[in-house]
């Protein structure tokens, strides 16, 4: 059974300029979780997707980061515009239905690089 | 406020050499405590999760175990394959499955 995929691995982009980070989950698994690691710091939430509805997004910085996840599979991250402090490794994780109680599983993460 | 603290950060032992990682949290209505593993320029890869105070899970050379304050991941006579990141995260009531993670600590055992 396929893991987490996240592509891409890497991203460097300048100052301004837009990304977007892409996760597929496990296939079945109804929740998706976005984490972000930024260097020297814990790793911490960004929000949760339950199919396609966003069920909590209080760990989302500002509006320059949008989160959709179509159709209740994929889920896209944008980052519009970037800025310096938006460096940092982006987890995507996913884990069956039910909440609090049930494992999630990790992707290898997407580093991304803003200059 | 929820928070989540290791300890030690960084750890080195010698091959052989048990030791014990600590993991103490503050979280309201803790639904479930999940250790993971971290290589590096990899994902967290899950290792227990554990639900209630006393209750205690092993694989292979890790045992964790979970108090109502603390949880601990024991290593007995480690090997230099487990040399890792462990990460504590806790989960609390009504977050929906959030994860509340620690800094975790640095293993490294020497052969």
């Amino acid at each position: 059974e396929a893991g987490v995929t996240q592509f891409p691995s890497h991203s460097v982009i300048e100052k301004g300029q837009t990304v977007t980070l892409r996760c597929d989950p496990i296939s079945g698994h109804d929740n998706l979780y976005w984490y972000r690691r930024v260097m020297g710091k814990e790793i911490k939430f960004l929000l949760h997707f339950v199919k396609e509805s966003k069920q909590d997004e209080s760990g989302m910085p500002n509006n320059r980061f949008l989160a959709e996840r179509t159709g209740g599979t994929y889920s896209t991250l944008k980052v519009q515009p970037a800025e310096l402090e938006d460096s940092g490794v982006y987890f995507c994780a996913s884990s069956q239905v039910g909440t609090g109680n049930t494992e999630a599983f990790f992707g290898q993460g997407t580093r991304l690089t803003v200059v | 406020e929820d928070q989540v603290t290791q300890s030690p950060e960084a750890l080195r032992l010698q091959e052989g050499e048990s030791s014990s990682l600590n993991c103490s949290y503050t979280v309201s209505g803790l639904r479930g405590l999940f250790w993971y593993r971290q290589d590096p320029g990899k994902g967290p890869e899950f290792l227990f999760t554990l639900y209630s105070a006393g209750e205690e899970k092993e694989k292979e050379r890790l045992k964790a175990t979970l108090t109502k304050k603390e949880s601990f991941l024991h290593i007995t006579a480690p090997k230099p394959e487990d040399s890792a990141t462990y990460l504590c995260a806790p989960s609390g009531g009504n977050q929906g499955g959030k994860l509340i993670f620690g800094q975790g600590t640095e293993l490294s055992v020497k052969p």
